[in-house]
């Protein structure tokens, strides 16, 4: 079956970086888009990214832009998420979550991982 | 970006109930409007994909139902397995995916 695991959370000071790390199986990795979506301690969902199938589009909210970037090895089945320029505001829950869609640009996630704890704080 | 609005933030209801969540985009979306259920220390789980189809698994009770900008998820008769935050989300606009603030149901 479909299986996400995520991993690289942990505290991190504002300003410093992150990389987290997704790992897939259970499905041909290279057929599918992988989201980001996070969530802050007693708050709700909030996309973060997405990469396609293939690498070739990568899209991120406003919050992130410029600061996260997202990538994929299809040789190794993981998706990256580094996360640069940290703030308080990025402390989270990070889930990373497989597109519904095969072979297409990005869709929805409908697969999710168990997520990891970003925690930004001096 | 495509704004959610969701009501009630919270509900209380007894078992059996009819359970009725509401949501709003702030513009039309089609039917890219698909629904998540999370229950506590979880991963939130695809419920309901295209206003109205259930994904493999999920029992009958629950559906959905709308279209543009207005949207309804219903438990038909809510158990107590269904504690949960309930989200809608649009894909609408694909390179900014929103979600709705969440509705969070407990029982009476």
């Amino acid at each position: 079956q479909v299986q996400l695991v995520e991993s690289g959370g942990g505290v991190v000071q504002p300003g410093r970086s992150l990389r987290l790390s997704c790992a897939a199986s259970g499905f041909t990795f290279s057929d599918f888009g992988i989201h980001w979506v996070r969530q802050a301690p007693g708050k709700g969902l909030e996309w973060v990214a997405v990469i396609s199938y293939d690498g070739g589009s990568r899209f991120y909210s406003d919050s992130v832009k410029g600061r996260f970037t997202v990538s994929r090895d299809n040789s190794k089945n993981t998706v990256d998420l580094q996360m640069n320029s940290l703030r308080p505001d990025d402390t989270a829950v990070y889930f990373c979550a497989r597109d519904a869609s095969v072979v297409a640009v990005v869709s929805y996630p409908a697969y999710w991982g168990q997520g990891t704890l970003v925690t930004v704080s001096s | 970006d495509i704004q959610m609005t969701q009501s009630p933030s919270s509900l209380s209801a007894s078992v059996g109930d009819r359970v009725t969540i509401t949501c709003q985009a702030s513009q039309g979306v089609s039917n890219y409007l698909n629904w998540y259920q999370q229950k506590p220390g979880k991963a939130p789980k695809l419920l309901i994909y295209d206003v109205s189809n259930l994904e493999t698994g999920v029992p009958s009770r629950f559906s959905g139902s709308g279209s543009g900008t207005d949207f309804t998820f219903t438990i038909s008769s809510l158990q107590p397995e269904d504690i949960a935050t309930y989200y809608c989300q649009q894909y609408d606009d694909l390179v900014a995916l929103t979600f709705g603030g969440g509705t969070k149901v407990e029982i009476k």
